[in-house]
């Protein structure tokens, strides 16, 4: 497709359960980004990653927290014993380059009960 | 900490006036950029000035820079109902490592 594609767009899972939020960026984007938002509130960085590089995974808040990428197209974040203050929309972006225009995908809005 | 803190926190305007955000951060940046997000959806890039620029327009949207105040303001003209949005702006750094820095954004409502 034209623009970054996210999967599911919802999700209901109960505390303690495994998570995954899939993102398809935009063809030739070399530069992947996870965010994620609070009801109301700005975004917080999650995870970067560019090309074939190591991921800069200073903004993921916990261990339970991972990404990866696989074939410098499709990334999976995953989230392992879910809590509820995990409860957000999680957001995908992808760009040409670091510093360059994002480009979003709508997000998954995940609640965990 | 943000790194970008728009001002106002939200902002009630008719249809046909102009609507002003700001936004201030706080270290040296490479280019900020303004974000529109309609509720439930992704965000759209609106326009990225560079830290060498002071005034960007792209239709009714104009958006200035001043870096030895660290502040960015953008405006609409002429507003829409449709306008009605989230509105964001992010700082690119070389210091900030790889990511964007968003701000907490501003809610716009334009009445019809």
């Amino acid at each position: 497709g034209a623009g970054v594609s996210q999967s599911p767009s919802n999700k209901v899972t109960e505390k303690g359960k495994d998570v995954e939020l899939r993102c398809d960026p935009i063809s030739g984007h070399t530069a992947l980004y996870w965010y994620r938002q609070s009801l109301g509130q700005g975004l917080e960085f999650l995870i970067y990653f560019q090309g074939n590089s190591a991921p800069d995974k200073s903004g993921l808040p916990s261990d339970r927290f991972s990404a990866e990428r696989t074939g410098g197209s499709v990334s999976t974040l995953t989230i392992q014993r879910t809590q509820q203050e995990d409860s957000a929309v999680y957001l995908c972006a992808s760009s040409l380059e670091r510093n360059q225009p994002q480009h979003f995908g709508d997000g998954t809005r995940l609640s965990i009960l | 900490s943000q790194q970008g803190e728009e001002d106002p926190q939200a902002l009630s305007i008719q249809e046909g006036e102009n609507a002003t955000m700001n936004c201030s951060y706080k270290t040296s940046i490479n280019n900020l950029q303004w974000y529109r997000q309609n509720s439930g959806r992704g965000l759209v890039h609106l326009i990225l000035i560079r830290s060498n620029e002071r005034e960007k327009h792209s239709g009714r949207l104009r958006v200035t820079l001043d870096t030895s105040k660290k502040s960015s303001s953008l405006l609409i003209t002429a507003s829409r109902a449709a306008d009605t949005a989230s509105y964001f702006c992010a700082t690119g750094s070389n210091n900030a490592g790889n990511m964007l820095t968003f701000g907490g954004g501003t809610r716009l409502m334009v009445k019809p």
